[in-house]
């Protein structure tokens, strides 16, 4: 699975657009992008995930570069409740553990 | 809500003794993960389940060990505990994406 890299830290003022960047400039073409998170020590939540294609479900919006070396998680209005540990993973299997890296805290202030 | 529920919620105890750590998996869903995260290692994997049978193993240390059931609840069994396996442990059930439980908290003191 693809190693990846993402800033340790980001703030967000309530209402604006979170935009969380991920670098996996070694990600290979069946791997997948995911995007959990986890709000303070409760489990970790599924947000979102694509393979080359930009996705977007109720909760956010994936980005993916064309050549897929990056990829950047939208929540188009952030909200406090946002606030959490925002993690960028490369999957190559749908049965597959997940390598959680150390994440972006993001903090949405009001 | 995920539908994955683990007990205890807490857990304390003291070095040396043993405790099992109990995850019921969303409906339907085969495939049970357990993870650890402890404040200085972050999220790491354990073991991972199918059906059953063990399917994967990560850094799970020898004194620990897990099984699923017929039913497909799954226990993490820890022994012979040391004040650094002090940690949050997760499990997780899939069809696909994983849906985490609320975790069990466990203190060795």
């Amino acid at each position: 699975d693809a190693k990846t890299t993402q800033p340790t830290s980001m703030d967000c003022a309530e209402g604006r657009a979170a935009n969380l960047p991920c670098n996996h400039s070694t990600i290979s073409g069946n791997e997948y992008v995911y995007w959990y998170r986890q709000i303070h020590s409760q489990g970790p939540q599924y947000i979102i995930h694509g393979l080359k294609n930009n996705e977007t479900n109720e909760m956010a919006s994936l980005i993916i570069t064309e050549d897929r070396k990056s990829s950047t998680l939208i929540l188009p209005h952030a909200t406090l409740r946002d606030t959490a540990v925002y993690y960028c993973i490369g999957r190559g299997s749908t049965l597959g553990r997940l390598y959680f890296g150390r994440g972006t805290q993001l903090t949405v202030w009001p | 809500d995920s539908g994955v529920t683990q007990t205890p919620k807490h857990l304390i105890t003291a070095t040396g003794q043993r405790v099992t750590l109990r995850c019921s998996p969303r409906s339907g869903d085969l495939s049970v993960y357990w993870y650890q995260q402890s404040l200085d290692q972050g999220l790491q994997f354990l073991i991972h389940y199918y059906n059953g049978e063990e399917r994967a193993k990560g850094n799970i240390l020898e004194r620990f060990s897990a099984q699923q059931f017929p039913d497909l609840h799954s226990e993490l069994n820890l022994s012979s505990l040391e004040l650094g396996d002090s940690a949050l442990y997760f499990c997780a059930s899939s069809d696909g994406e994983q849906f985490f439980g609320p975790g069990t908290r466990l203190t060795v003191l």
